[in-house]
């Protein structure tokens, strides 16, 4: 069975600073996609980048990027230039076949600090 | 599109009573999960279908929960009757499938059993 393990329950960062979420998994397929959502207080799921495992370029999306090591099953969130919206439960994600099925990690909250 | 579309956003009963949570995925997507999102479990996925055919229910906790897809545009979860632990934030989401799996969420049904 696949798991999603994000060790940092809580993490904060500076605006305008950079910050690193971690997000660990496994899995035995060698097809599948990964994903980090945003969850600000208002709830709503919003996807901020995936990433495709057959893929080796890391994706990017503006201020965000991540690392994918696929060799380790690592996939960290780098978020640059971090503004205060950023402020949001962020969600680390596993899906693999063509459903959209998600299996998701625990949730990092961050904090962006004036 | 206008999104997935969940209702009601908040619902509060008493235990019990019967709760119908309604969703409406996005025109032209095979895929609709229901997910439940608690402070002990994270977010975990409760059922999913593919062409309003139920795949995999086995994350559904137990007989007082039941989902039905009755046509493309519309999905319910039922719970029957309601008890305080199923309080939560409920869901809905909706994906394309087959090459690309980005999953859409509604804005989600807060549940609060008194």
């Amino acid at each position: 069975a696949q798991t999603v393990t994000q060790s940092q329950p809580e993490m904060s960062v500076q605006e305008a600073e950079t910050v690193t979420l971690s997000c660990t998994y496994d899995t035995s397929e060698s097809n599948y996609y990964l994903f980090w959502y945003k969850q600000p207080p208002s709830r709503q799921m919003i996807l901020v980048i995936r990433q495709e495992a057959y893929k080796q370029q890391n994706a990017t999306e503006n201020r965000f990027s991540v690392n994918f090591q696929k060799a380790a099953k690592s996939f960290s969130l780098k978020i640059s230039d971090s503004q205060l919206g950023d402020t949001a439960m962020y969600f680390c994600a596993f899906s693999s076949g063509n459903t959209g099925k998600l299996i998701f990690g625990q949730g990092t909250t961050l904090q962006v600090k004036p | 599109d206008a999104g997935v579309i969940q209702s009601p956003r908040h619902e509060v009963t008493e235990m019990g009573q019967e709760v119908t949570l309604r969703c409406k995925p996005i025109s032209g997507h095979d895929y609709l999960f229901w997910y439940r999102q608690t402070m002990m479990r994270g977010l975990e996925l409760l059922i999913y279908f593919n062409n309003n055919v139920p795949i995999d229910d086995s994350g559904m906790p137990e007989d007082r929960f039941s989902a039905k897809m009755p046509n493309a545009s519309f999905s319910t979860l039922k719970i029957q009757p309601s008890e305080p632990r199923d309080s939560a934030v409920y869901f809905c989401a909706s994906s394309p499938g087959q090459k690309n799996t980005e999953a859409f969420f509604g804005q989600g049904t807060r549940l609060t059993v008194v």
